[in-house]
């Protein structure tokens, strides 16, 4: 079942801060995080795992509650160039690393 | 490191056609692929999953016959879509599944198919 983002669309002024959240009705072994310009391809930007272990993007921080099922990621003092839009994908166990996207957060910063 | 090519980046065809999307690991080992379609504005719906030297793992509702994947060796995968039609036109989007860095997919630059 596809997980469910909030909020569906965002627009910051330069410097602002964001919050872009994940919640998934199925337990969860590992939450990735995307971000898609138009036309572009999805670039990886973190992958949260069950236990806590986080991997990826330097200047981007995320949150994996697994007793909640739900990751959210943390856009600091965003940039221009951070607008796009941002899509988490959840794996289970045993599924050989098949990950089901959310439906997409649009985020514009704007000057 | 991890990059993933698709070819071609964008192809028209004529109804009742076939068209074939290849996906490439350039700078490692993929034994695992996946296949995705993208409607605009829209989210990534899998297609199915890819494993080096077995068949190919369909989602509900993605007909095995339409939609033939082979992935042939540890670094190719392809997809053709047989006897294309409109409603097939759409964005295509490969990723490939690195198991020896972060366990992660990294996606191939896409592929817009148009059917006329």
């Amino acid at each position: 079942q596809q997980p469910v983002q909030s909020p569906q669309a965002v627009i910051l002024r330069e410097g602002e801060d964001a919050v872009i959240n994940c919640s998934s009705s199925k337990a969860l072994y590992s939450v990735h995080w995307y971000r898609q310009k138009h036309g572009e391809a999805p670039v990886f930007l973190m992958i949260l795992l069950k236990g806590g272990e986080q991997k990826g993007h330097e200047k981007i921080s995320a949150s994996f509650n697994e007793k909640k099922q739900q990751s959210s990621l943390y856009l600091t003092a965003s940039q221009l160039s951070y607008s796009g839009t941002y899509f988490c994908g959840t794996s289970v166990y045993n599924q050989g690393g098949k990950l089901i996207f959310g439906q997409g957060t649009e985020l514009s910063v704007k000057p | 490191g991890a990059v993933v090519s698709q070819h071609p980046s964008w192809v028209i065809c004529k109804s009742g056609t076939s068209v074939k999307i290849e996906c490439r690991s350039l700078d490692f080992q993929a034994t695992t692929m996946f296949w995705y379609r993208q409607f605009p504005k829209q989210s990534l719906m899998l297609m199915a999953t890819s494993n080096e030297g077995s068949k190919a793992t369909y989602e509900q509702g993605v007909e095995k016959d339409k939609f033939l994947i082979n992935h042939a060796s540890l670094t190719l995968s392809t997809l053709t879509v047989t006897s294309a039609h409109p409603e097939d036109s759409s964005f295509y989007i490969c990723s490939a599944r690195d198991y020896q860095g972060i366990d992660t997919q990294y996606f191939g630059p896409g592929t817009r198919l148009t059917v006329l």
